[in-house]
């Protein structure tokens, strides 16, 4: 990947449980971004956290950094069947913040 | 709904012909990007724009050129395609300044084919 990891790569769970995705990247970063594509479509941004902070939620959805390891994790709780996409994070490196780069992806698929 | 427009969506051409794939966003925003991504894939950076009269290159080296005449229109051009360009080309703009979120919008995307 030019920027990083994420895994897992696939993650099947049931309607209902929660879904961890991981990414890890190289650069230090201003913030991290993390998006949202269902198959063959363009991709929604769904939370954004800067490299001052720590946590930070939005809805069901609950994203971690740790700017010393270079990754963060987003957390969806009770997950829907809607949620089934892929999900990328996307960087912002320190030394050049407009060259916006994305990880490899997660799929994630919610079984009824 | 993201006010940014690529067209065509969809594009199947022979090898060696010139295309040109559209993207347009009425937001007033000054970046804007290319994206490369095989289906499934993780998405490429192939182009940036810090605004008119701009164009950067991005990490994934690429036969297509852009322009950034105006604001809110960032064209990519294909001289002469081949298969292995065959792929999915998405357009995203974004806002620039101190108080932009940086968040990225993203058009519908290009689905070209080349034979």
């Amino acid at each position: 990947s030019q920027q990083g990891e994420e895994d897992p790569q696939a993650l099947s769970i049931q309607e209902g449980e929660n879904a961890t995705m991981n990414c890890s990247y190289k650069t230090s970063i201003n913030n991290l971004q993390w998006y949202r594509q269902n198959s063959g479509r363009g991709l929604v941004h769904l939370i954004l956290i800067r490299s001052n902070e720590r946590e930070k939620h939005s809805g069901r959805l609950r994203v971690t950094l740790d700017t010393s390891k270079k990754s963060s994790s987003l957390l969806i709780t009770a997950s829907r069947a809607a949620d089934t996409a892929s999900y990328f994070c996307a960087t912002a490196p320190y030394s050049s913040a407009s060259k916006i780069i994305f990880g490899s992806g997660t799929r994630l698929s919610i079984r009824p | 709904e993201a006010d940014i427009y690529q067209t065509p969506r969809y594009l199947v051409i022979g090898t060696g012909k010139k295309i040109t794939l559209e993207c347009s966003q009425t937001m007033g925003h000054d970046k804007m990007y290319w994206y490369q991504q095989d289906p499934g894939m993780e998405l490429h950076l192939i182009h940036y724009s810090y605004g008119v009269n701009s164009t950067e290159k991005g990490d994934l080296s690429s036969e297509s050129t852009v322009s950034r005449i105006r604001t809110e229109h960032f064209p990519l051009t294909l001289e002469s395609a081949r298969p292995s360009h065959t792929s999915q080309y998405l357009c995203a703009s974004s806002e620039m300044g101190f108080e932009s979120t940086g968040e990225l919008f993203f058009g519908e995307g290009s689905r070209l084919t080349v034979l």
